[in-house]
Order: C-alpha cells, then sequence, then structure tokens
C-alpha cells in the first residue's frame, strides 16, 4: 500500500527566505505526483503536476522535483511571501489500471507561516 | 475563485435529519469526486464518478449516497448521520477519466457538523 509522509509537519520562515518542502513515498511505480496548496477551511489548488517520465516542473517562483527511483520529491519556494502561508500536500497517483487511476494518495501535509 | 462550487458552504444537522450536498462545474470534465477531510488530516476518496456513473466507492457507509444527475451536477445525499462524519466534504472534477496527468480541480468544500 502506498504511503506518503511529509516534512516538515510545520515550518515557520521570515518573509523572503528561500525554502524547501520535502514529499516521499514507498512505492515508486507511480503515474505523477502532484504538489496542491491549502489554505484554512478552503479546497485544494493544483500548484505543480509531474509525470512521472519528468524530473522537475516550475511555476513562477515554485519549482518542484521528483526522483521517482527513491520515491522523492522537493517543492521550492523562491523570495517566500506571507501570501504563501497555507498547508502544502503532495499527492501521488498510481500506474493506470482502470478504476484505479483516479485515486490520489496524499501526505498529511506541511503548514508553512511566512513571517512579515 | 474556484471553478467548482459547492453549496453549502456550511451546514449544520442534527442526527436524524436528511441534507444535500451540492457540487456543480461547467468545465466540462466528465470525472468528478466526493472526498472527506478531518481536521489536520489529508483528503480521504469516498466516491469517483466516471461520465456520470458511480466507478468507485471507498467502502463508505449507507448513509452517504451520492447522485450525479448529469455531467454538471454532483450531490451527496444525506441521512442519519453519526457525530463522526463531522468533517469538511470536498468535490473535484477532472477532464478525463482515463488521464490521470489532468490535475484535479477542487471546491472549497462544505463544513459539516452533526450534533
Amino acid at each position: 500500500k502506498q504511503e506518503v509522509t511529509q516534512i516538515p509537519a510545520a515550518l515557520s520562515v521570515p518573509e523572503g527566505e528561500n525554502l524547501v518542502l520535502n514529499c516521499s513515498f514507498t512505492d515508486s511505480a507511480i503515474y505523477n505526483l502532484q504538489w496542491f496548496r491549502q489554505d484554512p477551511g478552503k479546497g485544494l489548488t493544483s500548484l505543480l503536476l509531474i509525470q512521472s517520465s519528468q524530473r522537475e516542473q516550475t511555476s513562477g517562483r515554485l519549482n518542484a522535483s521528483l526522483d521517482k527511483s527513491s520515491g522523492r520529491s522537493t517543492l521550492y519556494i523562491a523570495a517566500s511571501q506571507p501570501g504563501d502561508s497555507a498547508t502544502y500536500l503532495c499527492a501521488v497517483s498510481p500506474l493506470p489500471s482502470g478504476a484505479g487511476s483516479y485515486q490520489l494518495t496524499f501526505g498529511k501535509g506541511t503548514k508553512l507561516s511566512v513571517i512579515p | 475563485d474556484t471553478e467548482v462550487t459547492q453549496t453549502p458552504k456550511h451546514l449544520v444537522m442534527g442526527m436524524t435529519n436528511k441534507k444535500s450536498l451540492k457540487c456543480e462545474q461547467h468545465m466540462g470534465h466528465r470525472a468528478m469526486y466526493w472526498y472527506k477531510q478531518k481536521a489536520k488530516k489529508p483528503p480521504e476518496l469516498m466516491f469517483v464518478y466516471s461520465y456520470e456513473k458511480l466507478s468507485i466507492n471507498e467502502s463508505v457507509p449507507s448513509r452517504f449516497s451520492p447522485e450525479c444527475p448529469n455531467s454538471s451536477l454532483l450531490n451527496l445525499h444525506l441521512h442519519a448521520l453519526q457525530p463522526e462524519d463531522s468533517a469538511l466534504y470536498l468535490c473535484a472534477s477532472s477532464p478525463s477519466p482515463g488521464d490521470s496527468n489532468q490535475p484535479q480541480h477542487f471546491g472549497d468544500g462544505t463544513r459539516l457538523s452533526i450534533l
């Protein structure tokens, strides 16, 4: 059974710092990995999706990397801002196998606080 | 603004009540999902609809009854819920059931409290 772990559970940084969030997964047979952002009491916003054949994806100040063989992904946030404060979740999608391809396995998230 | 709209945003109900949660999207997506999220926990998949047909039921108790009347709407009918069912219920959609390389789009959820 796939397990996804995110470290640290919480992180507090001063504004302007670069930071890295970590995600690890136990089964390397994944189809893709996604990073989501969740603000308190809100739904999830997809930030980046990395397909299993890719090594990284970038969007603005965000860069996500994937090392499938070692079961790891990182989310790099450059020049952090108070508006980046949220919980960041990573989720993996298994290889397509009919209905099973829909299911995302989530980590518990990293709660990020960026202090002005 | 989210492209997946969920109503109501908040719902308080007694254990004997019957209520429904509603989810709507107009992006032409053909896969729709219900998730349950407890505080400080990740979302847990409940149901998946593919082309308006139920394709996954993750062993959810029968007091939760999903319905997909058309390609834009997804309902979750609630009856005789228990206090432990209090949670944030999230709806999501994705373009094609056969392509999990398309990210899921989430609504802001319904915060459900069972008295």
